[in-house]
């Protein structure tokens, strides 16, 4: 199976902007989404598709997608955010399974 | 909203087994492809397994490929992981997830897991 690579840690000032990478061979073929978890919590649903939010997510969670790179980007952090982030896709063509990344632990400055 | 709650984990000892069970409540999820994903404390996610909407697919990853089986009963919104012959590296919390996929103009596919439950820890441990 292919691998999604994520950065393991990012820091953000208070009300900056930060971007989270996932990058894999399985991207250029299948939409990331993006899964935010907490510490004791199950993960939640942030971002999917190329821009897609689900109804209760802010409006400063977007992604975006190129090639085999697809990115969430947080506008303007909130101590709140301050969370493990996860992308996952389907595995590429021909591979019935899927993938997640290693995980990004964002910490909120 | 749909709910799922899984249960059935615990403390196993090597090579033994253990059943897990997923319900789900508040909408049928008869039409929903289901997941179990897992995750060993102080890690990260890992895909475990996933079964089509009436039970006729199944894929697993090669890490459980052989000792786990999947299954549904969409009579009783229920989704089953049977684990045998279960290691050490087996120690996770088990989560399940219903997948949503829409098959978008121009062929890509528009995938999210947009509802999770709990999880349930199950420990293999002499």
């Amino acid at each position: 199976s292919s691998e999604l690579t994520q950065d393991p840690a990012v820091s953000v000032a208070l009300g900056q902007t930060v971007r989270i990478t996932c990058q894999g061979d399985s991207l250029r073929s299948f939409y990331a989404s993006w899964y935010q978890q907490k510490p004791g919590q199950a993960p939640i649903l942030v971002i999917y598709g190329q821009n897609n939010r689900p109804s209760g997510i802010p409006d400063r969670f977007s992604g975006s997608s190129s090639g085999n790179t697809a990115s969430l980007t947080i506008t303007g952090a909130q101590a709140e955010d301050e969370a493990d982030y996860y992308c996952n896709s389907r595995d590429i063509p021909g591979n019935h399974a899927w993938v997640f990344g290693g995980g990004t632990k964002l910490t909120v400055l | 909203q749909v709910q799922l709650v899984e249960s059935g984990g615990g403390v196993v000892q090597p090579g033994r087994s253990l059943r897990l069970s997923c319900a789900a409540s508040g909408i049928s999820f008869s039409g929903y492809a289901m997941h179990w994903v897992r995750q060993a404390p102080g890690k990260g996610l890992e895909w475990v397994a996933v079964i089509s909407y009436d039970g006729s697919s199944k894929f697993y990853a090669d890490s459980v490929k052989g000792r786990f089986t999947l299954s549904r009963d969409n009579s009783k919104n229920t989704l089953l992981l049977q684990m045998n012959s279960l290691r050490a590296d087996d120690t996770a919390f088990y989560y399940c997830a219903r997948e949503i996929s829409e098959l978008l103009p121009g062929g890509m596919r528009l995938d999210r897991f947009d509802s999770w439950g709990q999880g349930t820890l199950v420990t293999v441990s002499s």
